[in-house]
């Protein structure tokens, strides 16, 4: 099996950009998706594919992947970002398993 | 418009068999690429993949997890079932189940959760 791995905490003056990294074996080979959760909520798509954000997300949230490594960017974060937010892609075994990251929780000053 | 939701026991206790409901509307799992999850969350933690069934009727498991867990659907009431067995109180967690379709290849529309507590 495989694992991503993501930094526990992140925090972001309100407007300035930040960078909220996912790292592991299988990002390789599949694309990152990226899911915002809040407090007491379900979680949400915000990024899936290379760069593609679904129907009512904001365009300051966006993708990106280099090696093992994939970005969710938020450039001017707003005070309604602060939230957990989660990698997840697919095992490195390919087929449907899939794998979530550790979640980094965005703390907007 | 594409809703799910989860239903199930909120309680359950030691070495009992946990089955859960996902009924969903607003897509069909006879879909080509279509497929639903189960994920879940233990309470401050991280979210956890579960199981997988796809449009195929082709099942997937959490490595971790495969021995306890089964995963099924019936198509004509639009429902997916998970069962997980030995429930232990480390398996107290919120549950959700989430679609993917082979276009996103990303889970896009989530239930609201169900939470179960394992205890005596």
């Amino acid at each position: 099996s495989s694992e991503l791995t993501q930094d526990p905490a992140v925090s972001v003056a309100l407007g300035q950009t930040v960078r909220i990294t996912c790292q592991g074996d299988s990002l390789r080979s599949y694309y990152a998706s990226w899911y915002q959760q809040k407090p007491g909520q379900a979680p949400v798509l915000v990024i899936y594919g290379k760069n593609n954000r679904p129907s009512g997300i904001p365009d300051r949230f966006s993708g990106s992947s280099s090696g093992n490594t994939a970005s969710l960017t938020i450039t001017g974060a707003q005070a309604e970002d602060e939230a957990d937010y989660y990698c997840n892609s697919r095992d490195s075994s390919g087929n449907h398993l899939r794998v979530f990251g550790g979640g980094t929780k965005l703390t907007v000053l | 418009q594409v809703t799910l939701r989860e239903s199930g026991p909120a309680l359950v206790k030691p070495t009992q068999t946990l089955t859960l409901t996902c009924t969903f509307s607003g897509f069909s799992l006879s879909t080509s690429g279509m497929c639903v999850s189960w994920i879940r969350q233990p309470p401050g933690k991280a979210l956890e993949w579960l199981a997988l069934i796809d449009w195929d009727d082709d099942k997937y498991y959490s490595t971790s997890l495969k021995t306890r867990l089964t995963i099924s659907k019936d198509t004509s009431k639009n429902q997916v079932v998970l069962t997980m067995t030995n429930m232990d109180p480390v398996d107290t967690a919120t549950y959700y189940c989430a679609r993917i379709t082979g276009s996103q290849d990303a889970f896009d529309i989530w239930g609201q959760g169900t939470m179960v507590t394992v205890s005596s």
